[in-house]
């Protein structure tokens, strides 16, 4: 079956803290991976995604993912995290860029 | 572009009473698509189109109708609806081959 895990429901971390989501999914095929953002109240935002080539990829806001084929993951990190970085974050993967499976999320809080 | 809207913002509805999540987007994207998103669970796929006149079910389409007769609008129909629907509903879009699905800012619908 075609599923993506979030294994962390919830991190907190200090502000300038680095930062690690981790997803692990499975899926049969070449997968399209993405990771989502969603501040409170708010709709989903695409910080970064891979579809093939290198696998270590660029998002916005200073993120970045790398993609194990081995390990079926794909985690999400960031360096140095900021206050705003606060909110929740989604993993998905699907055929295309439409028709995603997302994962069950991760809240990310983060203290002064 | 306004890019995907989607009205109206918040909905109560009554147990069996009927409504419909309207979404329009202005990109002139052939996929559409709609989730749901409930505590714990991240974003679900409703139903789906790739064109007009042409929709499918995703992962939860009970107690959900779509229909597609234009490009821009997507509206998810409500039939009969029931509390086990109360959650965030999204629209999104995307084209053929596209880089990122957008989506909209949800609707927040309550069944009592």
């Amino acid at each position: 079956a075609q599923s993506v895990t979030q294994p962390d429901i919830h991190i907190t971390v200090s502000e300038g803290a680095s930062l690690e989501l981790r997803c692990n999914y499975s899926y049969g095929a070449t997968p399209y991976l993405f990771w989502y953002v969603q501040s409170p109240g708010q709709g989903l935002q695409l910080l970064l995604k891979y579809f093939s080539g290198d696998t270590l990829v660029q998002g916005i806001k200073g993120f970045e993912a790398e993609f194990k084929r081995s390990q079926s993951s794909f985690n999400l990190r960031k360096p140095s995290v900021h206050w705003s970085d606060a909110a929740e974050y989604f993993c998905a993967v699907g055929p295309y860029t439409d028709k995603l499976i997302f994962g069950t999320g991760t809240r990310l809080q983060v203290f002064p | 572009n306004a890019g995907v809207t989607q009205t109206p913002k918040f909905q109560v509805l009554k147990t069996g009473q009927s409504m419909t999540l309207q979404c329009a987007q202005d990109m002139n994207h052939e996929y559409m698509s709609w989730y749901r998103q409930d505590p714990g669970m991240g974003l679900r796929l409703i139903h789906y189109s790739v064109g007009a006149g042409i929709t499918d079910q995703g992962e939860v389409p009970n107690g959900y109708n779509v229909s597609r007769s234009t490009t821009e609008d997507f509206p998810l129909r409500l039939l009969s609806a029931a509390p086990s629907q109360t959650s965030v509903y999204f629209c999104a879009s995307t084209t053929k081959g596209g880089n990122e699905q957008y989506f909209g800012p949800g609707t927040r619908l309550t069944v009592t």
